[in-house]
C-alpha cells in the first residue's frame, strides 16, 4: 500500500512565524505536490515537484516555499505565515510512468494562524 | 488554472437509493480518476481510467470514461451511511504535466 504521511494534523502558529510542513512518502515516487484545500475552493496546487531539488510552481505559490532535498520527502515551508493561510494543507505523490497518473494522498495538515 | 465542471454540488439522498455525479471538461482528457473525502482526512482514490469509453467498478461504484473523452461519470448504487463525504473527479490533458485538474466536488449527504 502507498503511504504518505505528513508530519502534524493539526498545527496552530502565529502571525509572521516560519513554518514548516513535511511529507514523506515511503513508494519511491518521483511526482510530489502540495495541495491547500478551502470550502468552497476545491484543491488548489502551491508546488509540485518532479525530481529532487527540482520544483515547479502551481496555481497559487505565493507566500510559500518548497525544498526536497530528498526523493521520499516534500518540505512546504511558509516563510511569515499569515492568517489567510489558515487552511488544509494536503500532499500527494505521485509514478512519472504512462499511464499511472494517480495521486496518493497524506491525511492532510489543518493549519490555524492567528 | 483550469477546472472540471462537476455537478452536482451537493447531494441530499435516502439510503438505499442510488447516486450518480458527473464531469465535463471543454478539452480531451487522457486520465479520469474519482477521489473520495471523507471530513478531515486527505481524498482516498476510488477508480482510474485511461481509456475512451473503459467502464469500470469498484464494489457499488462504477465510473465510465466518456467515449469524447470530454467527460467522465461515477455511479453509487445502494447507497449506505458510509458513503458520507466529497467525491472530487480529476483527470489529465496532454498539457497537464503530471498535474492533475480537479472539479469542485460534490458533497453527498443522506438524510436520516
Amino acid at each position: 500500500d502507498v503511504k504518505v504521511t505528513q508530519s502534524s494534523r493539526y498545527l496552530v502558529k502565529r502571525t509572521g512565524e516560519k513554518v514548516f510542513l513535511e511529507c514523506v512518502q515511503d513508494m519511491d515516487h518521483e511526482n510530489m505536490f502540495w495541495y491547500r484545500q478551502d470550502p468552497g475552493l476545491g484543491l488548489r496546487l502551491i508546488y509540485f515537484s518532479y525530481d529532487v531539488k527540482m520544483k515547479e510552481k502551481g496555481d497559487i505559490p505565493e507566500g510559500y516555499s518548497v525544498s526536497r532535498e530528498k526523493k521520499e520527502r516534500f518540505s512546504l515551508i511558509l516563510e511569515s505565515a499569515s492568517t489567510n493561510q489558515t487552511s488544509m494543507y494536503l500532499c500527494a505523490s505521485s509514478f512519472q510512468a504512462a499511464g499511472s497518473d494517480e495521486q496518493y494522498f497524506g491525511p492532510g495538515t489543518r493549519l490555524t494562524v492567528t | 488554472g483550469q477546472q472540471l465542471n462537476q455537478s452536482p454540488q451537493s447531494m441530499f439522498i435516502q439510503e438505499g437509493e442510488d447516486v450518480s455525479m458527473n464531469c465535463t471538461s471543454s478539452s480531451i482528457f487522457n486520465t479520469w480518476l474519482w477521489y473520495k473525502q471523507d471530513p478531515g482526512e486527505g481524498p482516498v482514490l476510488l477508480i482510474a481510467l485511461y481509456k475512451a469509453g473503459e467502464l469500470t467498478s469498484n464494489g457499488r461504484l462504477t465510473a465510465q470514461f466518456g467515449i469524447t473523452r470530454k467527460d467522465s461519470f461515477l455511479n453509487i448504487s445502494a447507497s449506505i451511511p458510509s458513503d458520507v463525504g466529497i467525491y472530487f473527479c480529476a483527470g489529465q490533458n496532454l498539457d497537464s504535466n503530471y498535474q492533475l485538474i480537479w472539479g469542485a466536488g460534490t458533497k453527498l449527504i443522506i438524510k436520516p
